[in-house]
Protein backbone atom coordinates (compact mmCIF):
# COMPACT_ATOMS: atom_id res chain seq x y z
CA UNK A 1 0.00 0.00 0.00
CA UNK A 2 1.34 3.48 -0.51
CA UNK A 3 2.41 5.61 2.09
CA UNK A 4 1.85 8.58 0.73
CA UNK A 5 -1.43 9.84 -0.27
CA UNK A 6 -1.50 13.51 -2.46
CA UNK A 7 -4.45 15.47 -2.74
CA UNK A 8 -6.27 16.26 -5.21
CA UNK A 9 -5.20 13.43 -7.87
CA UNK A 10 -5.18 16.81 -10.68
CA UNK A 11 -4.69 20.41 -10.29
CA UNK A 12 -5.12 22.60 -13.31
CA UNK A 13 -4.43 26.91 -12.65
CA UNK A 14 -3.79 29.91 -14.59
CA UNK A 15 -0.29 30.92 -15.38
CA UNK A 16 0.57 33.16 -11.83
CA UNK A 17 -1.48 31.71 -9.56
CA UNK A 18 -0.54 29.59 -6.81
CA UNK A 19 -0.63 25.93 -6.74
CA UNK A 20 -1.48 24.05 -3.18
CA UNK A 21 -1.13 20.05 -2.76
CA UNK A 22 -1.39 18.21 0.13
CA UNK A 23 0.42 14.84 1.09
CA UNK A 24 -0.89 12.56 4.32
CA UNK A 25 0.85 9.49 5.52
CA UNK A 26 0.72 6.83 7.96
CA UNK A 27 3.75 5.76 9.69
CA UNK A 28 6.49 7.79 11.66
CA UNK A 29 9.48 9.11 9.52
CA UNK A 30 12.51 10.31 9.22
CA UNK A 31 12.06 12.98 6.79
CA UNK A 32 9.79 13.80 3.81
CA UNK A 33 10.50 14.93 0.13
CA UNK A 34 8.99 16.41 -2.64
CA UNK A 35 9.74 15.41 -6.52
CA UNK A 36 8.25 16.58 -10.03
CA UNK A 37 8.30 14.57 -12.75
CA UNK A 38 7.72 15.54 -16.48
CA UNK A 39 5.96 13.11 -18.44
CA UNK A 40 8.19 9.65 -19.45
CA UNK A 41 11.19 10.81 -17.26
CA UNK A 42 13.04 10.54 -14.21
CA UNK A 43 11.93 12.43 -10.72
CA UNK A 44 13.70 15.48 -10.02
CA UNK A 45 14.19 16.21 -6.49
CA UNK A 46 12.47 19.76 -5.39
CA UNK A 47 12.69 19.87 -1.49
CA UNK A 48 14.00 17.94 1.33
CA UNK A 49 12.08 18.46 4.95
CA UNK A 50 13.05 16.36 8.24
CA UNK A 51 10.73 15.37 10.73
CA UNK A 52 11.85 17.86 13.50
CA UNK A 53 11.34 21.00 10.63
CA UNK A 54 7.96 22.34 10.60
CA UNK A 55 8.19 24.91 7.12
CA UNK A 56 10.98 25.31 4.75
CA UNK A 57 11.30 27.28 1.62
CA UNK A 58 13.30 27.04 -1.37
CA UNK A 59 12.49 29.60 -4.46
CA UNK A 60 9.17 29.95 -5.06
CA UNK A 61 8.39 26.17 -3.14
CA UNK A 62 7.16 26.56 0.26
CA UNK A 63 6.92 22.98 2.23
CA UNK A 64 5.18 22.49 5.47
CA UNK A 65 5.34 19.75 7.99
CA UNK A 66 2.68 18.58 10.38
CA UNK A 67 4.02 15.48 12.47
CA UNK A 68 0.65 15.27 14.83
CA UNK A 69 -1.32 15.10 11.58
CA UNK A 70 1.03 13.11 9.62
CA UNK A 71 0.83 15.47 6.82
CA UNK A 72 2.73 17.97 4.73
CA UNK A 73 1.54 20.50 1.98
CA UNK A 74 3.74 21.81 -0.99
CA UNK A 75 2.81 25.55 -2.68
CA UNK A 76 4.35 26.86 -6.03
CA UNK A 77 3.76 30.51 -6.17
CA UNK A 78 3.25 32.29 -9.20
CA UNK A 79 3.26 29.35 -11.29
CA UNK A 80 4.62 29.59 -14.78
CA UNK A 81 3.98 26.78 -17.83
CA UNK A 82 7.01 25.29 -16.92
CA UNK A 83 5.81 23.77 -13.62
CA UNK A 84 3.44 21.33 -15.39
CA UNK A 85 4.52 17.95 -14.03
CA UNK A 86 3.31 15.40 -11.75
CA UNK A 87 4.12 16.05 -8.30
CA UNK A 88 5.09 13.72 -5.80
CA UNK A 89 5.44 12.94 -1.73
CA UNK A 90 7.84 10.35 -0.67
CA UNK A 91 8.18 9.49 2.86
CA UNK A 92 11.54 8.12 4.60
CA UNK A 93 11.80 6.29 7.51
CA UNK A 94 14.35 5.23 9.51
CA UNK A 95 15.13 2.12 8.18
CA UNK A 96 15.51 4.18 5.13
CA UNK A 97 12.76 2.64 3.07
CA UNK A 98 11.51 5.69 0.65
CA UNK A 99 7.76 5.42 -0.13
CA UNK A 100 5.53 7.88 -2.25
CA UNK A 101 2.03 8.98 -3.06
CA UNK A 102 0.17 8.53 -6.26
CA UNK A 103 1.23 11.92 -7.31
CA UNK A 104 -0.65 15.15 -8.22
CA UNK A 105 -0.52 16.07 -11.81
CA UNK A 106 -0.51 20.03 -11.88
CA UNK A 107 -1.47 21.77 -15.59
CA UNK A 108 -0.53 25.14 -16.01
CA UNK A 109 -2.56 26.84 -18.36
CA UNK A 110 -1.03 30.06 -20.05
CA UNK B 1 29.61 13.79 -14.73
CA UNK B 2 27.95 11.71 -11.69
CA UNK B 3 24.57 10.43 -11.42
CA UNK B 4 22.67 7.15 -11.75
CA UNK B 5 22.69 5.74 -15.35
CA UNK B 6 19.80 3.01 -16.17
CA UNK B 7 19.76 0.96 -19.19
CA UNK B 8 18.60 0.25 -21.56
CA UNK B 9 16.15 2.76 -21.91
CA UNK B 10 13.20 0.77 -23.68
CA UNK B 11 13.33 -3.39 -23.73
CA UNK B 12 10.76 -5.47 -24.81
CA UNK B 13 10.33 -8.96 -23.49
CA UNK B 14 8.09 -11.83 -24.71
CA UNK B 15 6.29 -14.42 -22.51
CA UNK B 16 7.92 -16.58 -20.12
CA UNK B 17 11.50 -14.24 -20.47
CA UNK B 18 13.39 -13.01 -17.71
CA UNK B 19 15.06 -9.67 -18.41
CA UNK B 20 17.39 -7.79 -16.63
CA UNK B 21 17.64 -3.75 -15.88
CA UNK B 22 20.45 -2.06 -15.15
CA UNK B 23 20.97 0.61 -12.64
CA UNK B 24 24.54 2.38 -12.24
CA UNK B 25 25.86 5.14 -9.26
CA UNK B 26 28.97 6.60 -8.85
CA UNK B 27 27.51 8.67 -6.23
CA UNK B 28 29.24 7.16 -3.81
CA UNK B 29 25.84 6.33 -2.57
CA UNK B 30 25.44 3.31 0.34
CA UNK B 31 21.52 2.92 -0.26
CA UNK B 32 19.79 1.70 -3.80
CA UNK B 33 16.50 1.00 -4.57
CA UNK B 34 13.50 -0.21 -7.32
CA UNK B 35 10.61 1.66 -8.54
CA UNK B 36 7.40 0.57 -11.08
CA UNK B 37 5.70 2.95 -12.20
CA UNK B 38 2.26 2.21 -13.80
CA UNK B 39 1.15 4.77 -16.70
CA UNK B 40 -0.44 7.69 -14.25
CA UNK B 41 0.64 6.26 -10.77
CA UNK B 42 2.61 7.05 -8.37
CA UNK B 43 6.09 4.36 -7.73
CA UNK B 44 5.71 1.75 -6.03
CA UNK B 45 9.07 0.60 -4.48
CA UNK B 46 9.92 -2.91 -5.35
CA UNK B 47 13.56 -3.96 -3.91
CA UNK B 48 16.09 -1.75 -1.55
CA UNK B 49 19.23 -2.18 -0.34
CA UNK B 50 21.28 -0.19 1.97
CA UNK B 51 24.52 -2.33 1.81
CA UNK B 52 26.29 -4.51 -0.51
CA UNK B 53 25.18 -8.13 -0.86
CA UNK B 54 21.93 -7.19 1.62
CA UNK B 55 18.41 -6.03 -0.03
CA UNK B 56 14.88 -6.00 1.27
CA UNK B 57 11.84 -6.24 -0.65
CA UNK B 58 9.34 -3.61 -0.86
CA UNK B 59 5.51 -3.68 -1.59
CA UNK B 60 5.79 -5.15 -4.67
CA UNK B 61 8.61 -7.74 -4.55
CA UNK B 62 7.15 -10.83 -6.08
CA UNK B 63 8.38 -11.62 -9.83
CA UNK B 64 11.17 -9.30 -9.20
CA UNK B 65 14.58 -10.39 -7.93
CA UNK B 66 17.93 -8.05 -7.45
CA UNK B 67 21.78 -8.42 -6.48
CA UNK B 68 24.19 -5.79 -4.80
CA UNK B 69 27.44 -7.40 -5.34
CA UNK B 70 29.18 -4.45 -6.07
CA UNK B 71 28.42 -0.91 -4.07
CA UNK B 72 27.41 1.05 -7.66
CA UNK B 73 25.27 -1.40 -9.17
CA UNK B 74 21.77 -2.79 -8.46
CA UNK B 75 20.33 -4.75 -10.97
CA UNK B 76 16.78 -5.88 -11.62
CA UNK B 77 15.57 -8.90 -12.77
CA UNK B 78 12.08 -8.95 -13.92
CA UNK B 79 11.33 -13.05 -14.10
CA UNK B 80 8.81 -15.18 -15.77
CA UNK B 81 6.84 -14.96 -12.59
CA UNK B 82 5.76 -11.10 -12.77
CA UNK B 83 2.37 -11.73 -14.55
CA UNK B 84 2.27 -7.99 -15.88
CA UNK B 85 5.53 -6.29 -16.20
CA UNK B 86 4.38 -3.92 -18.87
CA UNK B 87 5.44 -0.65 -16.70
CA UNK B 88 8.22 2.29 -16.04
CA UNK B 89 11.08 1.48 -13.94
CA UNK B 90 13.03 3.83 -12.20
CA UNK B 91 16.12 3.36 -10.09
CA UNK B 92 17.35 5.76 -7.25
CA UNK B 93 19.88 5.68 -5.06
CA UNK B 94 21.01 7.90 -1.57
CA UNK B 95 23.68 8.57 1.22
CA UNK B 96 22.98 6.75 4.47
CA UNK B 97 23.15 9.61 7.02
CA UNK B 98 24.38 7.47 10.88
CA UNK B 99 22.71 11.11 12.45
CA UNK B 100 19.10 11.21 10.42
CA UNK B 101 19.42 14.27 9.05
CA UNK B 102 17.97 13.48 5.88
CA UNK B 103 19.26 12.80 2.30
CA UNK B 104 18.26 13.43 -1.33
CA UNK B 105 17.12 10.84 -3.15
CA UNK B 106 18.34 10.63 -6.78
CA UNK B 107 16.63 9.26 -9.89
CA UNK B 108 17.87 7.52 -13.00
CA UNK B 109 15.89 8.13 -16.43
CA UNK B 110 13.71 5.14 -16.14
CA UNK B 111 13.82 2.10 -18.36
CA UNK B 112 10.28 1.31 -20.21
CA UNK B 113 9.62 -2.33 -20.35
CA UNK B 114 7.41 -3.71 -22.95
CA UNK B 115 5.97 -7.36 -23.09
CA UNK B 116 4.79 -8.52 -26.69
Amino acid sequence: SQQGEEDPQALSIQEGENATMNCSYKTSINNLQWYRQNSGRGLVHLILIRSNEREKHSGRLRVTLDTSKKSSSLLITASRAADTASYFCATVRNDYKLSFGAGTTVTVRA
Amino acid sequence: DGGITQSPKYLFRKEGQNVTLSCEQNLNHDAMYWYRQDPGQGLRLIYYSQIVNDFQKGDIAEGYSVSREKKESFPLTVTSAQKNPTAFYLCASSMMDNSFSGNTIYFGEGSWLTVV
